[in-house]
């Protein structure tokens, strides 16, 4: 069973520029979530998806920060423009209904130059 | 406002011996609790969990207690091999019926097992 696929691994772009994350999660699962984690920290949530609906994001700094789930399956993080301070780990999970453990992807490592 | 904590951001164990990881929590509705492993340069894996019913949870070399009243959840690991070297995450969610979980994660914990 394929995991979860991020894309891209790794990406470098200048500030104010902007940038897009790519997800597709496990075959089945329902709940998909988005995370950051800086250097030297735990993942931090910063959206949650209920199939096509995004439920909890309280914590996506919305002035440049946006998502969208189409069709309840992949999923997009686009950060526009992008700041110094975004450069993180960008880590996407999934899981199945009813409270089950979240499977994470690589991530994509961002650096902001 | 830290709501998961693991107070020791490294632990160093000789080879076979135990390997304890700690970590504390303060919100008193999550329910459900979990460790990830991670690897540099990958995602984290999940290892083992424990719900708010259990005070212990065992998997082959890995064992999560759980003492509620305490708000504290340690992962016992034995023996300890090289292999295990990584960070260890903590996590905690409260329990949301027909939904995924709210994952809080602690900052995480690097072991080094010694040959």
């Amino acid at each position: 069973e394929a995991g979860v696929v991020q894309s891209p691994r790794y990406k470098i772009i200048e500030k104010k520029q902007p940038v897009a994350f790519w997800c597709n999660p496990i075959s089945g699962h329902n709940t998909l979530y988005w995370y950051r984690q800086n250097l030297g920290q735990g993942p931090e949530l910063l959206i949650r998806y209920e199939n096509e609906e995004a439920v909890d994001d309280s914590q996506l700094p919305k002035d440049r920060f946006s998502a969208e789930r189409l069709k309840g399956v992949d999923s997009t993080l686009k950060i526009q423009p992008a700041e110094l301070g975004d450069s993180a780990v960008y880590l996407c999970a999934s899981s199945a209904a009813r409270g089950s453990k979240a499977f994470f992807g690589q991530g994509t490592r961002l650096t902001v130059v | 406002d830290q709501q998961v904590k693991q107070n020791s951001p490294s632990l160093s164990v000789q080879e076979g011996r135990i390997s304890i990881l700690n970590c504390d929590y303060t919100n008193s509705m999550f329910d459900y609790f979990l460790w990830y492993k991670k690897y540099p340069a990958e995602g984290p894996t999940f290892l083992i969990s424990i719900s708010s019913i259990k005070d212990k949870n065992e998997d082959g070399r890995f064992t999560v207690f759980l003492n509620k009243s305490a708000k504290h959840l340690s992962l016992h690991i034995v023996p300890s091999q090289p292999g295990d070297s990584a960070v260890y995450f903590c996590a905690a969610s409260p329990i949301i019926y027909n939904a995924g979980n709210m994952l809080t994660f602690g900052g995480g914990t690097r072991l080094m097992v010694k040959p």
